[in-house]
């Protein structure tokens, strides 16, 4: 079991739809992380929130909209996705984004399919 | 961007110890070096990290060469629950927001065979 808790752990959505992935961990980590992986590739990279803040966004469509409305909760907001979108997309926390020697501790993921 | 190189794959036999190489010659000098796995259907899961010396944990060791340009993940005696993606993963600055993050090769796939 892992301590960061992601839902659902399956979605299946139109390119119409909005819809929206829920990440919470209770550790007290400052640093909240939102991971993208596509089948047998590494994870990649999408936001990091600092403090509740967004401190990175990397080159990330308007199509998802990231929300951190307290330290414990990161929301992934999805609108209007496109096919090439479905993948795993994985929640993380850390004790701070600039703490280098902290780990990260990742969620199961969401497995999202864009039909 | 300092990056990882790594096999991409390896296979072990049960029971024996693994090492699964990782290269890394353009780390700088602050730069920790972390390891992660990833089990099937599932997310990765953090195994050790380290600076300049050796480090050991119930999980595994890790051993830095001395100019920290490689280093190595050791298990001691691979079970079948071992079987996963390892990545070798450098922390890399993030822009100037002073904060950090771990950016994914493409990690060694081990088997562990019966």
């Amino acid at each position: 079991d892992t301590e960061v808790t992601q839902t659902p752990k399956h979605l299946v959505m139109g390119m119409t739809n909005k819809k929206s992935l829920k990440c919470e961990q209770h550790m007290g980590h400052r640093a909240m992380y939102w991971y993208k992986q596509k089948a047998k590739k590494p994870p990649e990279l999408m936001f990091v929130y600092s403090y509740e803040k967004l401190s990175i966004n990397e080159s990330v469509p308007s199509r998802f909209s990231p929300e951190c409305p307290n330290s414990s909760l990161l929301n992934l907001h999805l609108h209007a996705l496109q096919p090439e979108d479905s993948a795993l997309y994985l929640c993380a926390s850390s004790q701070e984004s600039s703490g280098y020697n902290s780990p990260l501790h990742f969620g199961n993921g969401t497995r999202l399919t864009v039909t | 961007d300092a990056k990882t190189t790594q096999p991409n794959s390896m296979e072990s036999n049960e029971e024996e110890p693994v090492h699964l190489p990782c290269n890394h010659s353009t780390i700088s000098g602050t730069d920790y070096i972390h390891w992660y796995r990833q089990l099937p259907s599932q997310g990765p899961e953090y195994v050790i990290h380290g600076l300049t010396s050796n480090v050991n944990n119930r999980m595994a060791s890790l051993a830095i060469a001395e100019d920290r340009k490689s280093s190595t993940l050791i298990l001691h005696r691979a079970t079948l629950r071992d079987a996963a993606v390892y990545y070798c993963i450098l922390r890399v600055p993030l822009g100037g927001a002073g904060s950090y993050q771990l950016t994914f090769g493409k990690g060694t796939k081990l088997s562990v065979i019966p």
